[in-house]
């Protein structure tokens, strides 16, 4: 089915870094979301995104809408332990449908 | 105020079965979207229910049907199972003026059925 792309897959991080992930589409989005899931629970969003330049945030989290509306990323800065799990991006496709990326899996080294 | 529950947890099911997967809205929404989610993948749209009709559906075959009730709750069927029919199933719900846009009614996700097709 159509996604789209996210990266990096997977991330390793020390507690206290900053993380930045990114979404790419060839289509273009006239919203954009990011939701986190965790282990066994259903995705919860975190940012939404409606204006192409669009910056906003949700406390550490900050979320850009890209001025070609073709992208969008999220920075997590000074990461904690429950900032661990899997974020993904999604788009408004239609009045009813998301388009999802595979996920970016945060992971924080012991 | 109550969030989307979904029943059972976890199901495991033979290839050529059927399977029905339940979901309560929350409270308040009025409309129930289904998600498939492999495993290291994100969710894919399987349809969406408005007012007890299908109101819009991705690429998924016919033995994928559904079901919205009056009080908003919702099933999934899936005839003639499949292996990679194996997947987390979704349920998410939302309030929605005549059933869109997404745009301007976030969607609130169940915890998912984890179905495992042998």
């Amino acid at each position: 089915g159509q996604q789209l792309n996210q990266s990096p897959q997977s991330m390793f991080i020390q507690e206290g870094e900053d993380v930045s992930m990114n979404c790419t589409s060839s289509s273009i989005f006239n919203t954009w979301l990011w939701y986190k899931q965790d282990p066994g629970e259903g995705p919860v969003l975190l940012i939404a995104l409606y204006k192409a330049g669009e910056l906003t945030s949700n406390g550490r989290l900050t979320a850009q809408f890209g001025i070609t509306r073709k992208d969008s990323f999220l920075n997590i800065s000074a990461s904690i332990p429950s900032d661990v799990g899997i974020y993904f991006c999604a788009g408004i496709y239609s009045n009813y449908q998301l388009i999802w990326g595979a996920g970016t899996k945060l992971i924080i080294k012991p | 105020e109550t969030g989307v529950t979904q029943s059972p947890t976890h199901l495991i099911k033979t290839r050529g079965q059927q399977v029905t997967l339940r979901c309560s809205s929350q409270s308040g929404h009025n409309t129930v979207s289904w998600y498939q989610q492999a495993l290291g993948q994100g969710p894919q749209f399987i349809f969406q229910y408005y007012r007890e009709e299908e109101n819009g559906r991705g690429n998924f075959p016919p033995r994928f049907s559904g079901l919205q009730f009056p009080n908003y709750s919702s099933e999934l069927n899936v005839n003639a199972l499949e292996l990679d029919d194996s997947a987390l199933y979704l349920c998410a719900s939302s309030w929605a003026e005549g059933g869109g846009p997404l745009r301007n009614s976030p969607l609130h996700f169940g915890n998912g059925t984890r179905l495992t097709v042998t």
